[in-house]
This record gives C-alpha cells, sequence and structure tokens, in this order.
C-alpha cells in the first residue's frame, strides 16, 4: 500500500467547467476526508464519510460541491460551474484511529 | 463550534533556542487535539496527539483544559524542525470532524 492517492494531481481548467478529482484512500481505512486548502491558510473541511455514508459536509460548502464513496473505497469530488475563488489545493485523507493520513493533493487553478 | 486558532504565522527561533508554538481552541466538550506537520515538499502528517502523551522529535504538548490550550514545545531546536506546523481539533477518540488552524510557519535559523 503506497498510502493515499489523488489524481490528478494538477487541473487547469477554464471558469465554467466541471472537475472531479479522485481519491484513493489506505484500503483498510473506513474514513475519508476532504479539505481544501488555500495559500497563507490551513486545510478547511469539506466533508467526511465513514465508509459509503456522509456524515458531515461543510455550511460553507455551495451546492457546485458534491462528494461521493460509492462503495466505501474511493472517493470522487465534483466541482460544477467552476469560479476562480474554486482554485486551491484539495487534499483528501483517510483514517481507522482517529490519525489522518492525507494524500499529496490535487491543485486547481481556474482561469 | 470548533474552533483552532494559532495566533503566529511565522515564528523565528535560533538552532538550540526553545521552541513554543500556541494553539487555543474552542469546544462544546471533551476534544482530541493534535499536531500536524509539513515539511517542505512532503505531505502533511501527524506529529503528534495529546491521548498518546509521546514526545516526538523531541516535542512535547500538554492540553490544558483550563486554558483550553495545546500548545507544542522543544527546549532546543534543530534546523530539520523548520516547517508548517497545524494544530487540529476533534470529537472525542478522533473520529469526528477534523478543524484545522491556519498554521504556524517555524524557521529555524543556524
Amino acid at each position: 500500500d503506497t498510502g493515499v492517492s489523488q489524481d490528478p494531481r494538477h487541473k487547469i481548467t477554464k471558469r465554467g467547467q466541471n472537475v472531479t478529482f479522485r481519491c484513493d484512500p489506505i484500503s483498510e481505512h473506513n474514513r475519508l476526508y476532504w479539505y481544501r486548502q488555500t495559500l497563507g491558510q490551513g486545510p478547511e473541511f469539506l466533508t467526511y464519510f465513514q465508509n459509503e455514508a456522509q456524515l458531515e459536509k461543510s455550511r460553507l460548502l455551495s451546492d457546485r460541491f458534491s462528494a461521493e464513496r460509492p462503495k466505501g473505497s474511493f472517493s470522487t469530488l465534483e466541482i460544477q460551474r467552476t469560479e476562480q475563488g474554486d482554485s486551491a489545493m484539495y487534499l483528501c485523507a483517510s483514517s481507522s484511529t482517529g490519525e489522518l493520513f492525507f494524500g499529496e493533493g490535487s491543485r486547481l487553478t481556474v482561469l | 463550534a470548533q474552533r483552532v486558532t494559532q495566533p503566529e504565522k511565522l515564528l523565528s527561533v535560533f538552532k538550540g533556542a526553545p521552541v513554543e508554538l500556541k494553539c487555543n481552541y474552542s469546544y462544546s466538550g471533551s476534544p482530541e487535539l493534535f499536531w500536524y506537520v509539513q515539511y517542505s515538499r512532503q505531505r502533511l502528517q501527524l506529529l503528534l496527539r495529546h491521548i498518546s502523551r509521546e514526545s516526538i522529535k523531541g516535542f512535547t504538548a500538554d492540553l490544558n483544559k483550563g486554558e483550553t490550550s495545546f500548545h507544542l514545545k522543544k527546549p532546543f531546536a534543530q534546523e530539520e524542525d523548520s516547517a508548517m506546523y497545524y494544530c487540529a481539533l476533534s470529537g472525542p477518540g478522533g473520529y469526528q470532524k477534523v478543524t484545522f488552524g491556519i498554521g504556524t510557519k517555524l524557521q529555524v535559523i543556524p
């Protein structure tokens, strides 16, 4: 197991386009988290799953954002009608004991 | 609402000097507190969590419920300690939403 992996690592898109990020957690981890991080800020919570159930979603998250974890394994984060303010690093983490194991992140640039 | 405050964005210390990275939190109940670290070009990783009561790489942190603080300390800074440090908070057991502070960049001057 190589740890948490995220794909793509970098995405450049035009405003208004849809983008999707994928996260593959550590295989035995039942919890999966998505965070967003911008320059000079800490990771901002977006949502998290226990197995396939989405347990909490940030109230700051607009309806353009949706996340799924269909079989309790990998997860996808989709952003519809992207805006320039969506430009950020999107981090995925997985956990089984409370310690978060992070991926390297997916950097989104919206032009 | 749960909140983590790290008042210093940058802390510069000389090699061999003591280090204290401050963290205050707001939470209704008994939280679990963590320190995460990100070294240059590496992914974010756990440094320590308060329930383990371990010293990792010479760092310790004590949970002070009266002052709602979880400051990170090291008696003698090393150059390899230079990194971004994030304080984080979760519900009991760490099995809930994890909230991070904005981070403190530690710069150890040779």
